[in-house]
Parts: C-alpha cells; sequence; structure tokens
C-alpha cells in the first residue's frame, strides 16, 4: 500500500506532556502538508513542508508547535506542553510536486486523534 | 473574506435524487480545484478534480466550474444513502506555492 501513512492513529496525552505525530507521505510524494480538524468543523490548515524545508507555516501557532520533514524519515508535527484545546484530528497530506499544478492533487492520511486529558 | 465559501448544510436530499453542492472562491487567480468527500471520524478522500470551464462527469459525479463567477459545484446523481457525508471544496490558487485552501465543507444527507 503505497498511500499516506500517519501513526499513531490515536495518542493519548496528558497536559503538559509532548505529542509526536509522524507522516510518511505516497511513495514519490516530496511534499507533506498538515491539518488540524476540531469535532464537527473544517480542516485547518497548519503547515506545507519539502525535504528539509518549510515552505508555509502560516497556520501554525506560534508557540508550542513544531513540524520538521527531514531528508531522511517521516515528517514530524511536534506538539509540547500540551493543553486540552490541543485535542483534535490531525491529518497529514502529501502531493507530488509544485510546478506540474495541474496534475497535482493532496491525499491523505487517515489521521492521528490526539487526546489531551 | 475567506478564500473558499461553502454552506455548512445539511442538505438532505431523498434516495434518487439529485444532491448539489456549491462553493465559491474569491481569488480570481486559482488554477485547480478539487472536491473531497469526508465520511463522520475518517480522512477526506479525493472525488473529483476540475480544471476548466465547464463540466466534467465521472461515474454519478459531475464537477462544474464557471471562472467567471468563482464557483465550482458538485452534482451527486441517483444520490444513495452511503453518499452521506461532509464535502470539502479545495482550491489550489497553482502559484509557487502549491498550498490549497479547503471551505469548511457541506453536510449532505441522503435520506432512504
Amino acid at each position: 500500500n503505497a498511500g499516506v501513512m500517519q501513526n499513531p492513529r490515536h495518542l493519548v496525552r496528558r497536559r503538559g506532556q509532548e505529542a509526536r505525530l509522524r507522516c510518511s507521505p505516497m511513495k514519490g510524494h516530496s511534499h507533506v502538508y498538515w491539518y488540524r480538524q476540531l469535532p464537527e468543523e473544517g480542516l485547518k490548515f497548519m503547515v506545507y513542508l519539502q525535504k528539509e524545508n518549510i515552505i508555509d507555516e502560516s497556520g501554525m501557532p506560534k508557540e508550542r508547535f513544531s513540524a520538521e520533514f527531514p531528508k531522511e524519515g517521516p515528517s514530524i508535527l511536534r506538539i509540547q506542553q500540551v493543553v486540552r484545546g490541543d485535542s483534535a484530528a490531525y491529518f497529514c497530506a502529501s502531493s507530488p510536486s509544485t510546478r506540474a499544478y495541474r496534475t497535482d492533487t493532496q491525499y491523505f492520511g487517515p489521521g492521528t486523534r490526539l487526546t489531551v486529558l | 473574506q475567506k478564500e473558499v465559501e461553502q454552506n455548512s448544510g445539511p442538505l438532505s436530499v431523498p434516495e434518487g435524487a439529485i444532491a448539489s453542492l456549491n462553493c465559491t472562491y474569491s481569488d480570481r487567480v486559482s488554477q485547480s480545484f478539487f472536491w473531497y468527500r469526508q465520511y463522520s471520524g475518517k480522512s477526506p478522500e479525493l472525488i473529483m478534480s476540475i480544471y476548466s470551464n465547464g463540466d466534467k462527469e465521472d461515474g454519478r459525479f459531475t464537477a462544474q466550474l464557471n471562472k467567471a463567477s468563482q464557483y465550482v459545484s458538485l452534482l451527486i446523481r441517483d444520490s444513495q444513502p452511503s453518499d452521506s457525508a461532509t464535502y470539502l471544496c479545495a482550491v489550489n490558487k497553482g502559484n509557487n506555492f502549491n498550498k490549497f485552501y479547503f471551505g469548511s465543507g457541506t453536510k449532505l444527507n441522503v435520506k432512504p
């Protein structure tokens, strides 16, 4: 299965702990996007990354949140000192290229459901 | 003004009817347009993409694009209860930054 993979699928953290969410893009895809979705709400863009570069982080909260997409390995969304308001579904999507926008489409992973106790 | 706007619904249609979902976008330079379906508790799933004015058909789904009026629509013919989901409209401006803008989604209920 060459789809977008995310792990863990469910993550429970206590307030003040750190959450690390992982995303492996589809094979051949070099662009990764992270979204957050609160219950009964739409997708909120967080960050867009290419390998070793953050392209657009305009949707990331200024504090406690960070993202990376290293040369080797999955993309990581890191939330430090989690609070109850961080409880949400976090989706990762990937796409193949920047220039060929006519063939670009974002494909979503299954998501990570974060619950902060 | 939001980049992409959708009526949140819910839109209720009887089984077998045509469901019509609409979406408007604010930036005229937008280049590519997508419809995703999201079942409750699941991730978004791509249904259709459209790039040119006019209609694009795929099975029971037809996407319509009108760039002059800046709207995109999705028609679902012969609606089935399994079509009940939230439908997300997404727009790609096609500039150097491959960023998608999503609407908040329209919830569709197809009643048996």
